[in-house]
């Protein structure tokens, strides 16, 4: 099946500092791809989504300038975490839509904790 | 796309089967029904999805109903390692994917 990267796998930062995130569609191409956060037990919520090439779409409540997405290839996004704080400290995990089959993969998810 | 609902937990004795009910009752023709789990601290994966017809693969069974309105997740011969929370999902293919409450199943031996 299809295989959604993401690295690093968990990173812990100090408050103020930035992180960034990748996602990697491996096997297939990615036209689309989404940024998810998700706190402790709590659902999924949909932070954004990316399109190759333009700017990525921010769910309400989501400061665009505070998660910086870039998706430069049909293969890699990225979420840059701006001035991380605490209350940031979250589980994010991104998806990927296939090119050819619109169907969604996700990747494995990063701890983010900021201290 | 559609509203869903599940219950919020659930328990399944190992080995048997487990059962997992989704209401959506606004389901519209163009959309699929879609299952996921999440087991903890890890990426959603996916399970099966469908349209009308019943389905199964390797992990799973999902039962439609004729009218659409509902459907059920079955696990044949749960194992511990089925423990997770399990999202029914109704959707278009090419819309995003938004994720409920779903249901936490707990398979105990």
């Amino acid at each position: 099946g299809a295989v959604v990267s993401q690295h690093p796998s968990r990173v812990i930062c100090k408050s103020g500092t930035s992180v960034k995130i990748e996602c990697r569609s491996l096997d297939f191409q990615a036209t689309t791809m989404f940024w998810y956060r998700q706190f402790p037990k709590q659902s999924l919520m949909l932070m954004a989504t990316s399109n190759e090439g333009s700017k990525a779409t921010y769910e309400q409540g989501v400061e665009k300038d505070k998660f910086l997405i870039n998706h430069a290839s049909l293969t890699l996004s990225t979420l840059t975490v701006t001035s991380a704080h605490p209350e940031d400290s979250s589980f994010y995990i991104c998806s990927a839509r296939d090119i050819r089959s619109y169907e969604q993969y996700f990747g494995p998810g990063t701890r983010l904790t900021v201290t | 796309d559609a509203k869903t609902t599940q219950p919020t937990s659930m328990d399944c004795a190992e080995g048997r089967a487990a059962n997992l009910p989704c209401n959506h009752s606004t389901i519209s023709g163009n959309e699929y029904v879609y299952w996921y789990r999440q087991i903890h601290s890890q990426g959603p994966q996916y399970i099966i999805h469908g349209l009308k017809n019943n389905e199964t693969n390797e992990m799973a069974s999902l039962i439609i109903t004729e009218d659409r309105k509902s459907s059920t997740l079955i696990l044949p011969h749960a194992t511990l390692r089925d423990t997770a929370v399990y999202y029914c999902i109704v959707r278009v293919p090419n819309n995003d994917m938004r994720f409920g409450a779903g249901t936490r199943l707990t398979v105990k031996p």
